[in-house]
């Protein structure tokens, strides 16, 4: 089975502190995606890399960036963490081989709180 | 902008019930669509998918139903049990596009 991993699944940081999430994949997956989950919200996706060092932004990349020097590892970074970025942060990879067709495999989600 | 949404917040069914979920999207360009189960304290777990060459899709217990004239998708899960209890998103995807856009999720309370 297709297993992502997340670090943490609960983090609390002070505003204006630099955070980093940190997602493993372990099936060779092309594709890696950061999104965050706000109630009443839905999905909502942050970046995305569709190759080692390669990101393209989102929907709302706006207080985020993003790593990945390695195909198994996707890192969201939060430069300067705020109290609007509380919310459960979601990793998932895929392996779209140009269908469009492949589903996404998530994590268990990092819910991070900001004070 | 494309989003995907769905009728109801809510769908409360007794137990051995069939429950039908509904969602509404917007991009006529989407021609994939997922449904996802997220249960408490887990990432959402793909359930079915379906083209947009078929209208229908049947998995163990599940079927997705796509009309493309009105843009409506939706999910039917047969003798409901309370292991079905979970949020619901549905999901939609244009070929060769990477991004996945989600509806906001419909809660699925099964009562014994």
């Amino acid at each position: 089975d297709v297993k992502v991993t997340q670090s943490s699944r609960y983090l609390v940081k002070r505003t204006g502190e630099k955070v980093f999430l940190e997602c493993v994949q372990d099936m060779d997956h092309e594709n890696m995606f950061w999104y965050r989950q706000d109630p009443g919200l839905g999905l909502r996706l942050i970046y995305f890399s569709y190759d080692v060092k390669m990101k393209e932004k989102g929907d709302i990349p706006e207080g985020y960036s993003v790593s990945r020097e390695k195909k198994e590892r996707f890192s969201l970074i939060l430069e300067s963490a705020s109290t609007n970025q509380t919310s459960m942060y979601l990793c998932a990879s895929s392996s779209d081989r140009g269908s469009g067709n492949e589903k996404l495999f998530f994590g268990s989600g990092t819910q991070l709180s900001v004070l | 902008g494309e989003s995907v949404g769905l009728h109801l917040p809510t769908l409360s069914v007794q137990e051995g019930d069939n429950s039908i979920i509904n969602c509404a999207y917007s991009n006529s360009a989407s021609d994939y669509f997922i449904w996802y189960k997220q249960e408490s304290g887990k990432g959402p777990q793909f359930i079915i998918d379906i083209r947009s060459n078929m209208d229908k899709r049947q998995g163990q217990r599940v079927t997705v139903l796509l009309n493309k004239t009105v843009k409506h998708l939706s999910l039917q899960i047969a003798a409901t049990q309370p292991g079905d209890s979970a949020v619901y998103f549905c999901a939609e995807k244009t070929a060769g596009g990477f991004k996945t856009i989600f509806g906001a999720g419909t809660r699925l309370f099964v009562k014994a």
